[in-house]
């Protein structure tokens, strides 16, 4: 069964602190991990898409990296408005439809 | 340009009475996803349709919940008996042509079953 966990579960910074999120995953026959960003009462906002071990997206603040177990999403000198709950979800098999999402990370960023 | 627009956005319902879900997406986009999101826990798949094949509802956890898609675009997501396990958010979304375009995902219907 494919399963995403993300790690911390929550994380407080000053804004400039730099920082990673981690996403452990486990899937049979990865086609894609998937970072979005949500706003308290809000849908996902699509954010990036890896497809393969040491690919690399960049917007903005915010770099995903990917490697063949884990992504982590590393936000460069936060800003409050990068306060937001961060999810992961994977693609296997099964499908692109069918998106595994973790519990994401809830992100606070203080001025 | 219009996103993926939902209603209602809160719904209070009586265990055992039904609710339909309304989901319409963003013109063009021919991919349309229902989720299901539960405090404490992941995006939960329901159902996908794409274009005129056949829906994909290997999510649905019950012969409770159906969807239907008219017309290629609006859709709508019924459960019938609600329980109160039912209580949730639920989410849909749209894609351009489905496969790894990304998810537009509406703000969501909050559901909850008293």
């Amino acid at each position: 069964e494919d399963q995403v966990t993300q790690s911390p579960e929550a994380l407080r910074l000053q804004e400039g602190e730099s920082s990673s999120l981690n996403c452990s995953y486990t899937v049979s026959g990865l086609r894609g991990l998937f970072w979005y960003r949500q706003d308290p009462g809000k849908g996902p906002e699509f954010l990036f898409t890896l497809y393969s071990a040491g690919e690399e997206k960049e917007k903005e603040r915010l770099k995903a990296t990917l490697t063949k177990k884990e992504s982590f999403l590393h936000i460069t000198a936060p800003k409050p408005e990068d306060s937001a709950t961060y999810l992961c979800a994977v693609a296997g098999d099964t499908g692109f439809q069918k998106l595994v999402f973790g519990t994401g990370t809830r992100l606070l960023v203080s001025p | 340009g219009a996103g993926v627009s939902q209603s209602p956005s809160n719904k209070v319902t009586e265990k055992g009475k039904d609710v339909e879900l309304r989901c319409d997406p963003i013109s063009g986009h021919t991919a349309l996803y229902w989720y299901r999101q539960s405090l404490g826990q992941g995006l939960e798949f329901l159902i996908y349709f794409q274009g005129n094949s056949a829906p994909d509802k290997s999510g649905l956890p019950s012969d409770r919940f159906s969807a239907e898609r008219t017309g290629g675009s609006v859709s709508t997501l019924t459960i019938q008996r609600t329980q109160q396990e039912d209580s949730a958010v639920y989410l849909c979304a749209s894609s351009r042509r489905g496969g790894n375009s990304p998810l537009h995902f509406g703000n969501g219907t909050r559901l909850t079953v008293t």
